[in-house]
């Protein structure tokens, strides 16, 4: 069984077109993330969610926007898609900030990785 | 703000040689965590090794081993009898209570039969 899944795994979009990326994990963690990572393979957070709320936002463009209907699923919506959107973006998810000293500690699943080209 | 740095963009390993990837970070926690994530061009991120920083014992699995030397924040990792299938990008990483993980750039690993 797949730890954290996101879907699709592969996009090709137009400009201007509006798309999501959905990501499940069935860890039991309650906090969950999205990455980016450029055409250059650098990693970087964009958000973290804890028990469905926002925790961390860097400096992401607005038409970016996470959804996280419960602690399992953080969604992520794109609005007029641009070409230097075209990466890959990775679903991850880890226990919570308190509860990381413990067991397996500090350590961050990612899923598999969506792959967005952007026309 | 946390850094981390490997100062390697690419290296090259002959199978069944070892070869070491270097890491160092910057931060003012004295609690932290530090990961290596494998990235094949499947582009999965897999987790190979973690150190605790409390920890002074170097985490060791398998053919991976580390060199965490906390006051000169350097956290090496040495892989042991190579194979064609440890060729890959290496990540570094550092994650502290804040919650979340900084990446270096990475290292790309070839492996030469």
């Amino acid at each position: 069984d797949t730890a954290v899944s996101q879907t699709p795994k592969y996009l090709v979009t137009q400009m201007g077109n509006d798309k999501s990326i959905k990501c499940e994990q069935n860890l039991g963690h309650d906090t969950m993330y999205w990455y980016k990572q450029d055409s250059k393979k650098f990693l970087k957070i964009m958000f973290s969610y804890n028990n469905k709320e926002l925790i961390i936002n860097e400096t992401v463009p607005n038409r970016f926007s996470p959804k996280s209907p419960d602690k399992a699923h953080l969604n992520l919506h794109i609005n007029s898609l641009e070409l230097g959107d075209s990466a890959v973006y990775f679903c991850a998810s880890s226990r919570p900030p308190g509860q990381q000293w413990t067991g397996s500690g500090n350590t961050i699943y990612f899923g598999e990785g969506s792959w967005l080209t952007v026309v | 703000a946390q850094t981390v740095t490997q100062s390697q963009p690419e290296m090259s390993v002959q199978e069944a040689e070892t070869v070491t990837l270097s890491c160092t970070y910057d931060t003012s926690e004295s609690d932290y965590y530090l990961f290596w994530y494998k990235q094949p061009p499947s582009r999965q991120m897999i987790l190979v090794i973690r150190q605790e920083a409390y920890k002074q014992q170097n985490a060791t699995e398998n053919r991976f081993s580390v060199n965490f030397q906390k006051a000169a924040k350097s956290f090496s990792l040495k892989i042991s009898d190579s194979q064609l299938g440890d060729a890959a990008m290496y990540f570094c990483a550092y994650n502290d209570a804040g919650n979340m993980l900084t990446f270096g750039g990475g290292t790309r690993l070839m492996v030469k039969p």
